[in-house]
């Protein structure tokens, strides 16, 4: 158990839906980083925020928007849903922003019909 | 720009096979290396790292040495286990970068 957190598990849903994703940080851990795992793709790295801030962006495409709140917990917006954008959604930790090692959720499986 | 190249999978072994997964990389400056493993349903895990040239990162039987010349890290283990098959990404992180960049992940399958 990394000590990350994110629900829900499983999330089904149609095209053009909007999703929200969280995701809860380790004890003490100030950054949280969004990834998106597909068969196609692979792991790609979405948005980083750092203690509420973005700190950096990635393969992250406009429909899909992050925010990381006072209590540091992260939430993953996903809009105008798309088969493709069916894949495991992960998030990570780290105490800090830059060359720290990151500690990885479970993840939630999207599942886009 | 950056990124990580490591061996097509899938990699089926005999248990106590010896281990190979290649890994190599392409940054400017000095990156940090990685191996993290993906057990089934489960979310990523760091194995091992090294932050400098000629570092060698080890944990739970796997070992990889940083080799700055032929830009590689690739991960090795002696005696495989059934409980090691898992998918396995090679990752880099440059000097002062916010994000990692991974590997395709190469998946491990190991027979008893």
């Amino acid at each position: 158990d990394s000590g990350v957190t994110q629900t829900p598990k499983h999330l089904i849903t149609a095209t053009g839906q909007r999703v929200t994703l969280r995701c809860s940080p380790r004890s003490g851990d100030l950054s949280v980083y969004w990834y998106q795992q597909s068969l196609d793709q692979g792991l790609q790295f979405l948005i980083q925020y750092y203690n509420g801030e973005e700190r950096a962006k990635g393969n992250i495409l406009e429909r899909f928007s992050a925010q990381q709140f006072p209590d540091l917990h992260s939430e993953l917006n996903l809009s105008s849903l798309e088969l493709g954008d069916s894949a495991l959604y992960f998030c990570a930790s780290s105490v800090g922003d830059t060359n720290y090692e990151q500690y990885f959720g479970p993840g939630t499986r999207l599942t886009v019909t | 720009g950056d990124s990580v190249t490591q061996m097509e999978g899938p990699v089926t072994l005999s248990e106590e096979a010896f281990l190979t997964i290649n890994c190599t990389y392409t940054a400017t400056g000095y990156p940090s290396l990685f191996w993290y493993v993906q057990y089934p349903g489960e979310g990523l895990q760091l194995l091992l790292k090294a932050t400098k040239a000629d570092d060698k990162g080890s944990n739970k039987g796997f070992e990889a040495t940083y080799r700055k010349e032929t830009t590689s890290f690739h991960l090795e283990k002696g005696s495989v286990q059934v409980s090691d098959s898992a998918v396995y990404f090679c990752a880099l992180r440059n000097t002062g970068g916010f994000k990692t960049i991974f590997g395709a992940g190469t998946r491990l399958f190991v027979k008893a």
